[in-house]
């Protein structure tokens, strides 16, 4: 069965500063994985995808995530952080072929929050 | 581009009263779902639908029901309401498409939330 870990609830950081978000997927095969932010009140914005053999994936807002299948790792990282990226972030793995339907897997999310 | 919207985005209702909420998707897509989100929780899944004229339960569907008559629209009721179902309510869809080479496109698109009070 697919699963998600998202291994930091909580991540803190100071503006201008790097920023890494971790996530760890199980799959038996060659899984979808996403990032999803969320602002506080607003609905769920899709970051990136890793859905083909491109392992560095770029996203919007300047974040881009890297598949390691060695690894089973999806981290989610940014060179700078910025004010605006305070939010909730989510890790989500696809898994369309066991149940059914495309069942959507969630990390249990994890709140950044960004200090001047 | 509307993508998937919700209605109403706010909510109060009163212990017994019912409720729907309505789903709409402009993008042909077979599947959608209903999740709730509770602090701390995540996202859970409440209801799905593979296509027009079905739906299956997911993980928390007591006390809901729900319906898709048509392809584009998944509606999701509360016949009594309790004050256990105070949440945020996120209508979500996606298709399946089949990639060569790589994993399916799965990737779902998210409505803006309902925010539900039952007092």
């Amino acid at each position: 069965a697919q699963s998600v870990t998202q291994l930091d609830s909580h991540v803190s950081v100071s503006e201008g500063t790097p920023v890494l978000l971790r996530c760890n997927y199980s799959s038996s095969y060659s899984p979808s994985l996403f990032w999803y932010v969320q602002h506080p009140n607003k609905g769920l914005q899709l970051l990136l995808k890793y859905t083909s053999a491109a392992t560095l994936v770029k996203g919007i807002n300047g974040f881009e995530a890297e598949f390691k299948k060695s690894e089973t790792s999806f981290h989610l990282t940014k060179p700078s952080a910025h004010m605006s990226d305070a939010a909730e972030y989510f890790c989500v793995v696809s898994d369309p072929f066991s149940g059914g339907y495309n069942k959507l897997i969630f990390g249990a999310g994890t709140r950044l929050a960004v200090h001047p | 581009n509307a993508g998937v919207t919700q209605t109403p985005k706010f909510r109060v209702l009163k212990t017994g009263q019912s409720m729907t909420l309505l789903c709409a998707q402009d993008m042909n897509h077979e599947y959608m779902y209903w999740y709730r989100q509770d602090p701390g929780m995540g996202l859970r899944l409440i209801h799905y639908s593979v296509g027009e004229g079905t739906t299956a339960k997911g993980e928390v569907p007591d006390g809901y029901n729900v319906s898709r008559l048509k392809k584009q629209n998944f509606l999701l009721g509360l016949e009594s309401a309790a004050p256990s179902q105070t949440s945020v309510y996120f209508c979500a869809s996606s298709s399946l498409e089949v990639e060569v080479d790589a994993a399916p496109n799965t990737e779902a698109f998210f409505g803006q939330g309902t925010r539900l009070t039952v007092v």
